[in-house]
């Protein structure tokens, strides 16, 4: 079964304390994003990889790290978590690029909800 | 700048009605991609229909249709005779291919309809 799977799918956790939300995708996809989606904003793109140690700042990367060594992986890091990281993210996963009839939608994970107190 | 903006914060129709929900986008790029995705309450995300920008034929699928036009970079969706199961938030994006491949989310238009 095609799908991104996201770990832990929720975590409360303390402001400073380092977290990693794990993002894996088994449709050999080339793009992989990650999002947070807030009240009122819509989702909101952290990073992208359009390939393997390819990766890209979206439009709110402050406060993240991201890695791609290999191609179904793509983890999130918040070395020093604050209580404004707290929000639902996704992570996605794609073919690459987003044109051509063989084009494969970006897929999303069913989400993981981060509160950091 | 918004690059993609959902004006429609929330919706309600009653069943049966049609109902269009709109989505304007800004770019500068002549080659981009153009997305909807539907979150029901239950908080998934599901691709709806991709568009590129060389394209501005309509499109129909069933109950549900789109209408692209690069004049007023509209591209607007319509859901005609609306079910309950259609209630869900509706999220319009957008994609540049020519700088950089960023994808650009509205803010939702989040429907309800009622039975």
């Amino acid at each position: 079964e095609a799908q991104v799977t996201q770990n832990p799918r929720y975590l409360i956790t303390v402001t400073g304390k380092k977290l990693t939300v794990t993002c894996s995708q088994n449709m050999n996809h080339e793009y992989m994003s990650w999002y947070r989606q807030d009240p009122g904003l819509g989702l909101r793109q952290i990073y992208y990889s359009m390939n393997v140690e390819v990766t890209d700042k979206g439009d709110v990367p402050e406060g993240y790290k991201v890695s791609r060594k290999e191609k179904r992986n793509f983890p999130l890091i918040l070395e020093s978590p604050s209580p404004n990281q707290t929000s639902l993210y996704f992570c996605a996963s794609s073919s690459f690029p987003p044109r051509g009839r063989s084009y494969q939608p970006q897929h999303f994970g069913d989400g993981t909800r981060l509160s950091i107190l | 700048a918004q690059k993609v903006t959902q004006a429609q914060t929330e919706i309600s129709v009653v069943e049966k009605e049609d109902v269009t929900l709109d989505c304007v986008y800004e770019t500068r790029d002549t080659t981009y991609y153009l997305f909807w995705y539907k979150q029901p309450p239950s908080g998934e995300l599901v691709f709806l229909i991709r568009r590129n920008s060389f394209d501005e034929q309509n499109e129909i699928s069933g109950r549900y249709s789109w209408n692209f036009q690069k004049s007023t970079s509209s591209f607007n969706f319509t859901i005609t005779a609306s079910q309950v199961v259609d209630s869900a938030v509706y999220f319009c994006a957008l994609s540049e291919a020519e700088t950089g491949n960023q994808f650009y989310f509205g803010t939702g238009t989040s429907l309800t309809v009622i039975p």
